[in-house]
């Protein structure tokens, strides 16, 4: 059964301390992994598509890295708009995603 | 992005009703939409697998005749949750692959409240 688990569960950073959210995965076969923010009560906002170990993606303060069993977002020097729930997702195939139970940051000023 | 919407955003109806959720792609064509569910403070879980032209796959556990799936066109697909309960209270999302599939992007969910 494919398992998706992310760590910590909740983070809370001052504004300008930089961290990194894990997720590990086990799985039968990895199409994907997929990082998504979500705002309370709204639907998750794409981030990033990772698909083989070793790859990297950039976008603002953030920075998603994977390898053959986990990967990371690092957020550097966040701001207060960066608080969310960030969520790990993995594509095994079936295009459908399977879920972690997410990371909640809070960043304050 | 790909844009996906949902309606209606939110929804409070009385036990025993039937509620329907219409999920679009309003910028590209989905051959194929995936609806989720997400209780408070818990992640998103997947409950079936819309497809055009075809019947809906749903994950097990989840009852067919409840939740009734129609994907009537490339860009529009809706789940009617039938006899809804207390019980079916939550947040649903639908989601949508882009062309090439490397990508879901999500609508903006429908809070559902069943008194």
């Amino acid at each position: 059964e494919d398992q998706v688990t992310q760590s910590p569960e909740a983070l809370r950073l001052q504004e300008g301390e930089s961290s990194s959210l894990n997720c590990s995965y086990t799985v039968s076969g990895l199409r994907g992994l997929f990082w998504y923010r979500q705002d309370p009560g709204k639907g998750p906002e794409f981030l990033f598509t990772l698909y083989s170990a070793g790859e990297e993606k950039e976008k603002e303060r953030l920075k998603a890295t994977l390898t053959k069993k986990e990967s990371f977002l690092h957020i550097t020097a966040p701001k207060p708009e960066d608080s969310a729930t960030y969520l790990c997702a993995v594509d095994t195939g079936r295009r459908a995603l399977t879920f972690g139970s997410g990371t909640r940051l809070q960043v304050q000023p | 992005g790909a844009v996906v919407s949902q309606h209606p955003s939110w929804v409070i109806c009385k036990s025993g009703t039937s509620v329907k959720i219409e999920c679009r792609s309003l910028d590209f064509q989905a051959t194929t939409m995936f609806w989720y569910r997400q209780f408070p403070k818990q992640s998103l879980m997947l409950m079936a697998t819309s497809n055009e032209g075809s019947k809906a796959t749903y994950e097990q556990g989840v009852e067919k005749d409840k939740f009734l799936i129609n994907h009537a066109s490339l860009t529009l697909s809706t789940l009617t949750v039938t006899s809804a309960h207390p019980e079916d209270s939550s947040f649903y999302i639908c989601s949508a692959p882009d062309r090439g599939q490397e990508t879901q992007y999500f609508g903006p969910g429908t809070r559902l409240l069943v008194l």
